[in-house]
């Protein structure tokens, strides 16, 4: 079983829909759950940070995570047309190791 | 403050050709990485460096060699370029991991390198 699993989509919507993204994980000690957004021909730039279970929001955003089920979630409210991106999930299990766990990235395209 | 700084930005090299990718950061991370992309694979770490003058293997380190003489820059060399390390290169840093942070990682804007 792969440590991180993400759906590479792709996945289209209409612009002012709500999506919903998603990541199941097989360890269960990560504890720090991150989404980084990743525009054609750039680098990945961080989106969200999650310590441990629970929801954290920042404007459109919200991620969610589920340790009891190993899941978790980005949702995008509203979303724009620059929104358009791939979207990675990528995992910590925290102390000091230093490795950051991605995964493969879903494709996002909001159409207006 | 310009973050992480990759160059070059492109670079098409022949079969047996070496070359270095240059990352520097200004952020003072102890820190940085070096991935390659691919379509279907995702990100996967070739080296990383925990500080001044040390390195050590990732999950894909056959092909390449690193080093981190100063803290602000990390060097990636492919000796003898061949087509399966055409990619595109990202170098990363970090703060030292701390249990209240995990382990943010702060990406460039990526190398693409093409081996014919």
């Amino acid at each position: 079983q792969k440590e991180v699993e993400q759906d590479p989509g792709p996945l289209s919507v209409p612009e002012g829909a709500i999506v919903s993204l998603n990541c199941t994980y097989s360890n269960s000690a990560f504890q720090y759950f991150m989404w980084y957004r990743q525009y054609s021909r750039k680098g990945p730039e961080l989106l969200m940070y999650t310590y441990s279970s629970g929801n954290k929001e920042d404007g459109r955003f919200t991620a969610q995570v589920d340790k009891s089920s190993k899941y978790i979630s980005l949702f995008i409210r509203d979303s724009q047309p620059s929104d358009s991106a791939t979207y990675l999930c990528a995992i910590h299990s925290g102390g000091s190791n230093y490795k950051l766990t991605f995964g493969k990235g879903t494709l996002l395209t909001v159409n207006p | 403050n310009a973050g992480v700084t990759q160059t070059p930005k492109f670079r098409v090299l022949k079969t047996g050709q070496s070359m270095t990718l240059l990352c520097a950061q200004d952020m003072n991370h102890e820190y940085m990485y070096w991935y390659r992309q691919d379509p279907g694979m995702g990100l996967r770490l070739i080296h990383y460096s925990v500080g001044e003058g040390t390195t050590a293997k990732g999950e894909v380190p056959d092909g390449y060699n690193v080093s981190r003489l100063k803290k602000q820059n990390f060097l990636l060399g492919l000796e003898s370029a061949a087509p399966s390390q055409t990619s595109v290169y990202f170098c990363a840093s970090s703060y030292p991991v701390k249990t209240s942070q995990g382990n943010i990682q702060y990406f460039g804007a990526g190398t693409r390198l093409s081996v014919l």
